[in-house]
């Protein structure tokens, strides 16, 4: 298995843009996590999705992030408008329902910079 | 992605000396306490876990102990080499679901 793969590695936005990152978890994890680590507060868990459900988005920080799962295989994180304060590494992780007994998977992130 | 800039506790050790790196969890509930390995440009990757009804795992020149009076857990690495140069995480799994909450990280520096 590839692991969990996301895309772009790398993203440069200016402020106002709209801003989609991806993931493809590993199949057959029926959970998924997005995070976002950032200097001043680490590793944030924004939402996680149990096959493809939301479960819990009471870390996005507000109505401008939003977080999809359309398929097992396919998740997208979208910031619309951006703006500088959203600069950070976003990362994807999966887990199978075993539980975080065998931990997480997590992809190499997504840097985004918004200028 | 990166654990870029972290205002981390740093800890510095000589190559080939032992490492111990060290984590207070919060939840006497936790069922598994897990460390991750972040290398510069890499997400966190899985090193070993403990289940709560344990005191120490052993792994390949890692060892976790886990002092659940103290609500303590470390993770202790031999002989340690550049490759281990990298921030840790402790993560516990604070409730019945499929969650970890990570604790803040520590850098560890190698010196050759």
């Amino acid at each position: 298995d590839a692991g969990v793969i996301q895309s772009p590695r790398h993203e440069v936005t200016e402020m106002g843009q709209e801003v989609t990152l991806r993931c493809k978890p590993i199949s057959g994890h029926d959970y998924l996590f997005w995070y976002r680590q950032t200097m001043m507060r680490g590793l944030e868990l924004l939402i996680y999705f149990n096959n493809n459900v939301p479960i819990d988005d009471s870390g996005m920080p507000e109505d401008r992030f939003s977080a999809k799962m359309p398929n097992a295989s396919f998740s997208t994180l979208k910031i619309q408008p951006s703006e500088p304060r959203d600069s950070a590494v976003y990362f994807c992780a999966s887990s199978s329902s075993g539980g975080s007994r065998y931990g997480y998977t997590f992809g190499s992130g997504t840097r985004l910079t918004v200028v | 992605g990166e654990s870029v800039g972290l205002h981390l506790p740093t800890l510095s050790v000589q190559e080939g000396d032992n490492s111990i790196i060290n984590c207070a969890y919060s939840n006497s509930a936790s069922d598994y306490f897990i460390w991750y390995k972040q290398e510069s440009g890499k997400g966190p990757q899985f090193i070993i876990d403990i289940r709560s009804n344990m005191d120490k795992r052993q792994g390949q020149r890692v060892t976790v102990l886990l002092n659940k009076t103290v609500k303590h857990l470390s993770l202790q690495i031999a002989a340690t080499q550049p490759g281990d140069s990298a921030v840790y995480f402790c993560a516990e799994n604070n409730n019945a679901g499929n969650m970890l909450t990570f604790g803040g990280g520590t850098r560890l520096m190698v010196k050759p």
